[in-house]
């Protein structure tokens, strides 16, 4: 089955940085790869997906990559502002089945 | 934040005690989930039902049993709980191509 490795474990940056988060994954037969935003208390919400016909997507100051031969994608936060501070999940879903497979999770700290 | 919610919020339980936990979309899908998320184990697969029949089972143990009566409505039912079964449970729903969309989750606590 599909698996997804996500790095770093924690990240802290300073308001106005970037932050740069990857993902990889083992089925090549996956073709949707969402990103989640979960703040402290609340349930995981998207913020950003791509599906496999498409390398790069942006939306405002988040924008996502994906590089299939290589099997990675990773999310890019620009001009962080501390509301950015979050666990981050990226995730992937095979052709086969239905159900998303999350990474770990990445705890985003954005200092100001 | 109402399409998809989870009942009860919290939850404490004795390892003899039976509960369940119940999952209502208001979205129109046709696929449910649970996970489970722990401090171990982020967003861990439990069960996938789609259109109403269970398709995935991540080899959980048997004190967990799930319940889908229809397309709107999903149920975890707990037995005789373990204190690492501790974690909040989420329940999410999808479309069968589209993303899933989590509800706010139960805190579960066994003593």
């Amino acid at each position: 089955g599909e698996n997804v490795e996500q790095h770093p474990s924690t990240l802290s940056v300073q308001e106005g940085d970037s932050a740069v988060i990857k993902c990889t994954y083992s089925d090549s037969a996956s073709n949707y790869f969402p990103w989640y935003k979960q703040e402290l208390g609340k349930r995981p919400q998207l913020i950003i997906d791509i599906r496999s016909n498409v390398g790069e997507k942006k939306d405002q100051r988040i924008a996502v990559t994906l590089n299939k031969t290589a099997k990675h994608f990773s999310l890019h936060i620009t001009e962080t502002q501390p509301e950015d501070s979050a666990v981050y999940f990226c995730a992937a879903r095979s052709q086969a089945g239905t159900a998303l497979i999350f990474g770990k999770g990445t705890t985003l700290s954005v200092s100001s | 934040e109402t399409g998809v919610t989870q009942t009860p919020r919290h939850l404490v339980m004795g390892m003899t005690n039976k509960k369940s936990l119940k999952c209502e979309q208001h979205l129109g899908h046709n696929a449910m989930y649970w996970y489970k998320q722990s401090a171990k184990k982020p967003l861990e697969l439990m069960f996938v039902y789609s259109l109403e029949e269970r398709v995935e089972n991540n080899s959980v143990p048997s004190r967990f049993s799930p319940e889908c009566p229809n397309s709107s409505h999903l149920f975890l039912h707990l037995h005789t709980l373990q204190p690492e079964d501790s974690a909040l449970y989420l329940c999410a729903s999808s479309s069968s191509t589209d993303t899933q969309y989590f509800g706010p989750g139960t805190r579960l606590t066994v003593l």
